[in-house]
């Protein structure tokens, strides 16, 4: 079956570092993988798309990385700001249908 | 939350009771979706409907039926409430087919079965 894995439960990191986030999966080759916030009390919010033909995708701050050989996405973060602390969920198409399966997210904190 | 609401947001209801929550979106997305939210299970998809009648299952949707008789409301019922369908449900919409198929999340109903 198909298995989506974040692999840290949370991460800390130093104000106006970057941080990287990491989503890897297994099984499957999907058509894209979604990148999503949540803050606590609140629902996911999108934040990136990066499809399986593209290597890099970037939004302001933020980098999204897919690499299909290595089953992998990393996240990006630049310039890391206090406000950036919240839970980061990746999803990846199920079946190239209109499902999508969620990891358990990484909660990112970042430290004045 | 990109024009969709959810009711109640918090619930406590008894095991065996019944209890329904109402999805209603103003963006006219063909897609609605219901996920329940759990500690070290993160977000899992049980129903969505693709159309007005037209829904399928998703991986956890055992004790869960849902209704969609309007392009804006989506109904998730359990029909005897148990304590391990205690957990915080969210319900999406998406329009794929129309760019990236992005979700747009509600902001959730916290349900406590005891």
């Amino acid at each position: 079956s198909q298995k989506i894995e974040q692999n840290s439960e949370a991460l800390n990191i130093q104000e106006g570092k970057t941080a990287t986030l990491t989503c890897n999966y297994t099984n499957y080759s999907p058509a894209y993988l979604q990148w999503y916030r949540q803050d606590p009390g609140r629902g996911p919010v999108f934040l990136l798309l990066i499809r399986e033909n593209e290597k890099e995708k970037r939004k302001e701050r933020l980098k999204v990385t897919f690499d299909t050989t290595l089953k992998q996405s990393l996240f990006h973060i630049t310039a890391s700001q206090p406000a950036d602390s919240a839970t980061y969920l990746c999803a990846l198409d199920l079946s190239r249908d209109d499902k999508i399966i969620f990891g358990k997210g990484t909660r990112l904190h970042i430290l004045p | 939350d990109a024009g969709i609401t959810q009711s109640p947001r918090h619930k406590v209801t008894e095991t065996g009771t019944p209890v329904t929550l109402r999805c209603h979106q103003t963006e006219n997305h063909r897609y609605m979706y219901w996920y329940r939210q759990d500690p070290g299970h993160g977000l899992r998809l049980i129903h969505y409907s693709y159309g007005v009648k037209d829904t399928d299952k998703g991986e956890v949707s055992d004790g869960y039926s849902v209704s969609r008789s309007k392009t804006e409301d989506f109904l998730l019922t359990l029909e005897s409430a148990t304590s391990s369908q205690t957990s915080v449900y969210f319900c999406a919409i998406s329009e794929p087919g129309q760019g990236p198929p992005e979700q747009y999340f509600g902001p959730g109903t916290r349900l406590t079965v005891t």
